[in-house]
């Protein structure tokens, strides 16, 4: 089946670091979806990105979808403490009933 | 708003032994699912509804059942517990359907369960 496969897993970064997760798909994928889950507590929605090539930006953070549809990743800038947690994509297959192909996550440590 | 509410937030079963782990969303939201969270392993969609009396399997679907009566609940069963069912469970819910272009998941804040 289908898989999104997510790097790294695991991340350790000195407070105002730069952190970068990667996440690729076998198949195309009509939006990929970003969510952050603090340590205890339950996935909060980020962003969508939909469109071939697109970039948007939020604060320090800055997500990009691939030309192809197939990759996407997801920048900090200047890591904070406030930043730790873990980091799933999410994509929807094209063509497909419609349900989200979790990511297994990369999870963000920041030393102060 | 109290947005997907869960409930309970911890349970500790003994193997064999059924239970009903409930959600509920107050968003008037289409979608809902059901996920478990294993170290390592991600979420994985074990159930899902795309409206009030349909319900369809996602990639783990075994030992558990749903139903969804109402377009607020949508609670899971599990039949008879197993050790391998030890995990976290979250349920979310989303505005758009299946097809929709825009469906952000909001998620509950999840139940512990532990299966001895």
């Amino acid at each position: 089946g289908q898989q999104v496969m997510q790097i790294p897993q695991y991340q350790h970064v000195q407070e105002g670091e730069d952190f970068t997760t990667y996440c690729n798909s076998s198949t195309t994928l009509s939006n990929i979806q970003w969510y952050k889950q603090r340590p205890g507590g339950h996935p909060v929605f980020l962003i969508q990105l939909v469109k071939s090539g697109e970039v948007k930006k939020q604060k320090r953070l800055t997500f990009q979808f691939g030309e192809a549809k197939k990759n996407s990743s997801l920048h900090i800038t200047a890591t904070q403490t406030t930043d730790v947690g873990t980091y799933f994509c999410a994509g929807r297959r094209v063509g497909s009933q419609g349900n989200l192909i979790f990511g297994k996550g990369t999870k963000l440590s920041v030393k102060p | 708003n109290a947005g997907v509410t869960q409930t309970p937030k911890f349970q500790v079963l003994k193997t064999g032994q059924s239970m009903t782990l409930q959600c509920a969303q107050d968003m008037n939201h289409e979608y809902m699912s059901w996920y478990r969270q294993d170290p390592g392993m991600g979420l994985r969609l074990i159930h899902y509804s795309v409206g009030a009396g349909i319900t369809d399997q996602g990639e783990v679907p075994n030992g558990y059942n749903v139903s969804r009566s109402t377009t607020e609940d949508f609670p899971l069963r599990l039949l008879s517990a197993a050790p391998s069912q030890t995990s976290v469970y979250f349920c979310a819910s989303s505005y758009g359907g299946l097809r929709s272009s825009y469906n952000e998941q909001f998620f509950g804040p999840g139940t512990r369960l532990t299966v001895l």
